[in-house]
């Protein structure tokens, strides 16, 4: 089955610590992002990659780091410099083609809680 | 720049009623426009998009939506609320940089 998939779907963390999110997808999609949700905000934007060894920050990228080594993998770092990490963060593929028609497929989301 | 609002966190309809969910738009470009659907602990699924081909978009379990540019709109729609619709659903708006910007969402709850 092609899909995206996302682990760990709990993550617990102390404070202090870095946290690293997977996110792989085999559905050959080129663009790739990482996405927060917060409770009444919507989803914001924290990185994203239009190909290979190339990545862009959104609108909340600090205390995040992200890596594109492979086209199936957009792995992203929660840093201690993240001032308030708990959140439920997303992950989505596109296929990166046209303009801005592209649909963002998404994974299950990994919930993360910062003790 | 580019803006979603969505009018109404949460919105409760009877099972069978009509439903209807709010969202305007901001765009400096022609938009191209989503609705996604959201159940608990789970990621976003496509109902339907807007990509200037039709005003009238049909999207997966009886959904559509209607673009119109005058009031820069792009209202969610289903003549009959099914207790599975109860979900949380956002509508984004993508211009040419291939980045969605989403609004805050909307609770819909279906009454039995």
């Amino acid at each position: 089955d092609g899909g995206i998939t996302q682990s760990p779907k709990y993550l617990f963390r102390k404070e202090g610590q870095n946290v690293t999110l997977s996110c792989e997808q085999n559905l050959n999609h080129d663009a790739m992002y990482w996405y927060r949700q917060d409770p009444g905000q919507g989803l914001r934007l924290i990185y994203y990659s239009q190909i290979v060894n190339d990545f862009q920050k959104g609108d909340i990228a600090e205390g995040y780091s992200v890596s594109r080594e492979k086209k199936e993998s957009f792995p992203l770092t929660v840093t201690s410099a993240q001032k308030n990490p708990t959140a439920f963060y997303l992950c989505a593929s596109a296929l990166g083609q046209g303009q801005g028609s592209d649909t963002q497929y998404f994974g299950p989301g990994t919930r993360l809680t910062v003790l | 720049a580019q803006s979603v609002t969505q009018l109404g966190s949460h919105v409760s309809v009877s099972e069978g009623a009509l439903v209807l969910l709010r969202c305007n738009y901001s765009s400096s470009v022609p938009p191209y426009l989503f609705w996604y659907v959201q159940y608990p602990n789970q990621g976003l699924q496509l109902l339907l998009k807007y990509t200037s081909a039709a005003t009238l978009v049909k999207g997966i379990n009886g959904f559509e939506a209607e673009f119109k540019k005058s009031e820069t709109s792009f209202h969610l729609t289903k003549p009959s609320a099914h207790m599975s619709d109860a979900a949380e659903y956002f509508c984004a708006v993508s211009g040419s940089a291939r980045q969605l910007t989403f609004g805050s969402g909307t609770q819909l709850t279906v009454l039995p």
